[in-house]
């Protein structure tokens, strides 16, 4: 079946630091992956997707590329800001199947 | 942009008793609703997919009589978690689905809080 690995956090950092998030995936058919956001009390929110391989998602500095060779797709930011704390999920669907698979999710903590 | 509304936000229920968690699409119509659920720590795990005027699909070692879903309207999906236990205490949070996003947009509510004491 599906599934999706994610690093554990909570993952601390000071402003203005460079954040990946690793994220690996399991899947049958021809997943699309997607990163999630939760900031505190707020709905998961679509932070960017990528639909085939070598595709890279982006948004709001985030970038993510879908690597079938290694089945990943790490998130990334070059600068990070104290309003991107927030929970991230690593995500994916998979032909026939609509759901979402989730991963656990990675906390990210800025500090000033 | 497409909303979700979910609602209660957070519930405190005694044992036995049935709680209902609402959730709404706002500004859309939501063909297919998807219910998940969330422990600490631990992914967002899916329950049940529910199609609008159809009855849901449970994944598997999901109880659906304890976990009653119902989809009776293009805009409105419910869960009544019966009869609950302390550990059905957890967070529980929908997610729409408007085709006309091509198939790529879900929409998720703001969770539920379930605590069974």
């Amino acid at each position: 079946g599906n599934s999706v690995t994610q690093m554990e956090g909570p993952v601390t950092l000071s402003e203005e630091a460079f954040l990946t998030i690793n994220c690996t995936y399991t899947a049958t058919g021809y997943p699309s992956l997607f990163w999630y956001v939760q900031y505190p009390g707020e709905g998961l929110q679509l932070l960017l997707k990528a639909t085939k391989a070598d595709d890279k998602g982006s948004n709001k500095g985030f970038e993510a590329t879908y690597r079938k060779e290694t089945t990943s797709f790490h998130l990334e930011k070059g600068s990070v800001q104290v309003s991107d704390s927030a929970v991230y999920f690593c995500a994916l669907t998979d032909t026939g199947r609509r759901a979402l698979t989730f991963g656990s999710g990675t906390r990210l903590q800025v500090q000033p | 942009g497409a909303v979700v509304s979910q609602h209660p936000s957070r519930v405190i229920c005694k044992s036995g008793t049935s709680v209902k968690i609402e959730c709404r699409s706002l500004d859309f119509q939501a063909t297919t609703m998807f219910w998940y659920r969330q422990f600490p720590k631990q992914s967002l795990m899916l329950m049940a997919t529910s199609n609008e005027g159809s009855k849901a699909t449970y994944e598997q070692g999901v109880e659906k009589d304890k976990f009653l879903i119902n989809h009776a309207s293009l805009t409105l999906s419910t869960l009544t978690v019966t009869s609950a236990h302390p550990e059905d205490s957890s967070f529980y949070i929908c997610s729409a689905s408007d085709q006309g996003q091509g198939n790529y947009g879900y929409t998720f509510g703001s969770g539920t809080r379930l605590t069974v004491v």
